[in-house]
């Protein structure tokens, strides 16, 4: 089976901080995603990377960036953290191509205080 | 750019009724769509997924989805919706990125709820 596993489910960080959020894969897919999910406005894609070191903007990238230096880990960074970026973080996964579906993590709950 | 609408943010069907959640799609070409499902506390799970072949889409848990090109639509339904069918369903179209490759656009969810 597929497996995306992020680094912690639950993370509190105080205002200013600079934040990592982990995600690595097991299936050595191309793609890799992150995106954040609020309630009402379903999930918004921050970044995506399509391979190692290349990186797109998503619909909402203000504030945050993304590194890949490994096919299987993609790391989204918060610059300084501020309370607006309370989320929920879900990573995926999928291969190249329009018709294969993503396989997400277990999603990290970040509140900043 | 590709974009999904979903209706009705809260759905409430009674246990053994059917369960209908409208999905829109706007795409300059024959996109690529999914649902997902998320239970509570849980990642999102694919229930189905159109990629150009049957229009009549069967996914896991007795539920489908029909493509209708003509109406921009994908509509999920199950015959009889059961306790465990308490979810939040996502409907999803594949849009292309400026290189070429495909990423996935989230319509705002159906939270559904089941009557018993």
């Amino acid at each position: 089976d597929v497996k995306v596993t992020q680094s912690s489910r639950y993370l509190v960080k105080r205002t200013g901080e600079k934040v990592f959020l982990e995600c690595v894969q097991d299936m050595d897919h191309e793609n890799m995603f992150w995106y954040r999910q609020d309630p009402g406005l379903g999930l918004r894609l921050i970044y995506f990377s399509y391979d190692v070191k290349m990186k797109e903007k998503g619909d909402i990238p203000e504030g945050y960036s993304v590194s890949r230096e490994k096919k299987e880990r993609f790391s989204l960074i918060l610059e300084s953290a501020s309370t607006n970026q309370t989320s929920m973080y879900l990573c995926a996964s999928s291969l190249w191509g329009g018709d294969t579906e993503a396989f997400f993590g277990q999603g990290t709950r970040l509140t900043v205080v | 750019a590709q974009s999904v609408t979903q209706l009705d943010s809260h759905v409430s069907v009674s246990e053994g009724t059917p369960v209908l959640l409208r999905c829109n799609y706007s795409s300059s070409y024959s996109p690529s769509l999914f649902w997902y499902v998320q239970h509570p506390n849980k990642g999102l799970q694919l229930l189905l997924k159109y990629t150009s072949a049957a229009t009549l889409v069967k996914g896991i848990n007795g539920f489908e989805a029909e493509f209708k090109k003509s109406e921009t639509s994908f509509h999920l339904t199950k015959p009889s919706a059961h306790m465990s069918d308490a979810a939040e369903y996502f409907c999803v179209v594949s849009q292309t990125s400026y290189y070429g490759n495909n990423r996935l656009a989230f319509g705002k969810g159906n939270q559904v709820v089941v009557i018993p």
